[in-house]
C-alpha cells in the first residue's frame, strides 16, 4: 500500500486559491490518485482523479508531479462550502481505498 | 434521484445487543462496500463485496457480519463481539468496470452509539 502524507489542516479565505499536497512516495506504476473530501458529518464524496497528467474538472485541479511522488488539489476559489476533510488516496484497486486522516481545510469568509 | 440511503441517521443501542444497519443503493452499482469511522480518524474498510451473495472481509472485519442477498442492499450485523463499536458507519457502492475507473459513491452514514 501506498503511504501518504498530507497536512493535519489548512486555512484559506473565501475566494482565494487553495493548493491541498499530499505526497505518496512509495506509489506503485498502476495506481490512480484519487481525492475526496468529507463535509462535516456527511459521506465522503469524490473529487477527481488522476493517474499521469494533470487533470481539471468543474470541482478542482489536480497536479501530479512528474515522478508521481506527490500531487496538488487546487481549488482555484474556496468558498464556504468547501471547507471539509480531503482526503488523498493512491490505488489501483476499489477495494483498497485507504482514507487516511486527510487535511481539515478551513475557509475563512 | 438515483443514490445511497442508510437508515437511521442515528442508532442507540445497549451494550451486547446485536444492531443491523441497512443500506440500499438504487445506482446498479455491483460493488458495496461498508467502513468504519472513529472521531478524527479516516475511514477502515469493515467488508465489501463485489456481487450478489458474495462478500470479503476487509481490514477491521471482526464483530461485523454482512449479507449480499440482493444487488440494492448490503446489510451489516454489528455483534455483541464487536468491542468497540460506537462509530459512525458509512456504506459506500460503485461499478465493476473493467480497465475503468470506479468512483465510489458513499451514503449519509449511521451514528451508532453504544451505552
Amino acid at each position: 500500500d501506498a503511504k501518504t502524507t498530507q497536512p493535519n489542516s489548512m486555512e484559506s479565505n473565501e475566494e482565494e486559491p487553495v493548493h491541498l499536497p499530499c505526497n505518496h512516495s512509495t506509489i506503485s506504476g498502476t495506481d490512480y490518485i484519487h481525492w475526496y473530501r468529507q463535509l462535516p458529518s456527511q459521506g465522503p464524496e469524490y473529487v477527481i482523479h488522476g493517474l499521469t497528467s494533470n487533470v481539471n474538472n468543474r470541482m478542482a485541479s489536480l497536479a501530479i508531479a512528474e515522478d508521481r511522488k506527490s500531487s496538488t488539489l487546487i481549488l482555484h476559489r474556496a468558498t464556504l462550502r468547501d471547507a471539509a476533510v480531503y482526503y488523498c488516496i493512491p490505488s489501483n484497486n476499489n477495494n483498497d481505498m485507504r482514507f487516511g486522516a486527510g487535511t481539515r481545510l478551513t475557509v475563512k469568509p | 434521484d438515483g443514490g445511497i440511503t442508510q437508515s437511521p441517521k442515528y442508532l442507540f443501542r445497549k451494550e451486547g445487543q446485536n444492531v443491523t444497519l441497512s443500506c440500499e443503493q438504487n445506482l446498479n452499482h455491483d460493488a458495496m462496500y461498508w467502513y468504519r469511522q472513529d472521531p478524527g480518524q479516516g475511514l477502515r474498510l469493515i467488508y465489501y463485496s463485489q456481487i450478489v451473495n458474495d462478500f470479503q472481509k476487509g481490514d477491521i472485519a471482526e464483530g461485523y457480519s454482512v449479507s449480499r442477498e440482493k444487488k440494492e442492499s448490503f446489510p451489516l450485523t454489528v455483534t455483541s463481539a464487536q468491542k468497540n463499536p460506537t462509530a459512525f458507519y458509512l456504506c459506500a457502492s460503485s461499478m465493476m468496470l473493467a480497465g475503468g475507473y470506479n468512483e465510489q459513491f458513499f451514503g449519509p452514514g449511521t451514528r451508532l452509539t453504544v451505552l
